[in-house]
């Protein structure tokens, strides 16, 4: 089955503990993105990815770091959470047709 | 000004009627046009993607686009209970990097 796969589904932590939300996409998809979701705000990109060891950041990058070794797999971290980061992620991979999402990670930083 | 407006809704309709979801969009640029839909606690997921203006046609649905208005709808014929979800549009920029509307509402009474 074609998806993408996200963990952890759930986080709550505290400030400043890093963390990693991995992504995973089984449809060869050379374009990976990340997005966060507030209230209001609708869907914003943090950060997105051409293809392998090519990234670039998209329209709220502040306090996120991404990486892309592998075609597949592209990691969210964050070095050094704060409250202002607790939000709905999502990681989608694209095509010419469309871009297809993961199920989300819903993270809460204290 | 954001790129794409939205209204948020809630819009609440009785089972059985046309919805129309509508978009602007504020940059000529735009070529590709996509309509998502949320349920919740799930990553959106692509209902509806189209090229330039004109209508395309899926079922119960149909988006249509009117570039010299920068215009963005979706119709929804013979609405179920189970339409009911958050609908957002997007629209393409360049290399796969979409610009989201806020997201609307809606909900499908039985």
């Amino acid at each position: 089955e074609a998806q993408v796969t996200q963990n952890p589904r759930y986080l709550i932590t505290v400030t400043g503990k890093k963390l990693t939300v991995t992504c995973s996409q089984n449809m060869n998809h050379e374009y990976m993105s990340w997005y966060r979701q507030d209230p209001g705000l609708g869907l914003r990109q943090i950060y997105y990815s051409m293809n392998v060891e090519v990234t670039d950041k998209g329209d709220v990058p502040e306090g996120y770091k991404v990486s892309r070794k592998e075609k597949r797999n592209f990691p969210l971290i964050l070095e050094s959470p704060s409250p202002n980061q607790t939000s709905l992620y999502f990681c989608a991979s694209g095509s010419e047709v469309g871009q297809f999402f993961g199920p989300g990670t819903r993270l809460t930083v204290l | 000004q954001k790129e794409v407006e939205q209204d948020p809704g809630p819009l609440s309709v009785p089972e059985g009627a046309i919805v129309s979801l509508n978009c602007t969009y504020s940059n000529s640029a735009f070529q590709y046009f996509m309509w998502y839909r949320q349920y919740s606690r799930k990553g959106p997921e692509l209902l509806m993607y189209t090229y330039s203006s004109g209508n395309k046609e899926d079922g119960r649905f149909t988006a249509q686009v009117d570039k010299s208005s920068k215009y963005i709808s979706l119709f929804i014929r013979d609405s179920q209970p189970s339409d009911s979800a958050t609908y957002l549009c997007a629209t393409e920029l360049y290399g796969n990097k979409l610009v989201f509307g806020a997201g609307t509402i809606l909900r499908v009474k039985s």
